[in-house]
């Protein structure tokens, strides 16, 4: 069974431009978040998706970055435009339901110039 | 006051010592436990899940809850190199978040 699958692993972009970041979950998990995790930090939840749902989105910004998921499967997070603090890695990860096992992607590693 | 909390670490015990990390949490309602291990550049790779209380055991690896104390461990034993990584423990907590502490780097030397 494929794991979660993210792309792209990399990314280097000048602040301004926008970004998008794709997410296939593993098939059948209903639950889908998305993290950002900062150097020797852990991850911080940016959204979670319930099926299509967007049900906890209190910590996105709101001004920059959106998430959708369509036909709740795959996912995008775009940030539009960019700024310099928002260089990181970006986790998506899945479980089957509810406070289940979650299971994480490869991550995307943003780098803004 | 963060919902989940970790020692930061460094810790570091000899190769085939006990290596014992723990983790609170300030959720009462929190109702699932996990413990991942990252590796450097790397993601999260889910090594343990636990929702009672009491001990669950996989080879070397022991998770220990007490919802009580709102507390949660991870016992390695035989620490072996290959155990040298973050490891970041998640909980799921009242608003059905599942959030995670800034993790606990550990070192087995050889």
């Amino acid at each position: 069974e494929a794991g979660v699958v993210q792309s792209p692993r990399y990314k280097i972009i000048e602040k301004k431009q926008p970004v998008a970041f794709w997410c296939n979950p593993i098939s059948g998990h209903n639950t889908l978040y998305w993290y950002l995790q900062n150097l020797g930090q852990g991850p911080e939840l940016l959204i979670r998706y319930e099926n299509e749902e967007a049900v906890d989105d209190s910590q996105l910004p709101k001004d920059r970055f959106s998430a959708e998921r369509l036909k709740g499967v795959d996912s995008t997070l775009k940030i539009q435009p960019a700024e310099l603090g928002d260089s990181a890695v970006y986790l998506c990860a899945s479980s089957l339901r509810l406070y289940t096992e979650a299971f994480f992607g490869q991550g995307t590693r943003l780098t803004v110039v | 006051q963060k919902e989940v909390e970790q020692n930061s670490g460094p810790l570091s015990v000899p190769e085939g010592a006990i290596a014992s990390l723990n983790c609170t949490y300030s959720d009462r309602g929190s109702q699932s436990f996990f413990w991942y291990r990252q590796y450097s550049g790397k993601s999260p790779e889910l090594i343990m899940s636990i929702y009672s209380n009491g001990d669950k055991e996989d080879g070397r690896f022991t998770a220990q809850l007490n919802k009580a104390s709102q507390y949660v461990s991870l016992l390695i034993r035989d620490s072996q190199p290959s155990d040298s990584a973050t490891y970041l423990c998640a909980v799921n907590t009242f608003d059905n978040d599942m959030r995670f502490g800034a993790g606990t780097r550990l070192t087995v030397k050889p």
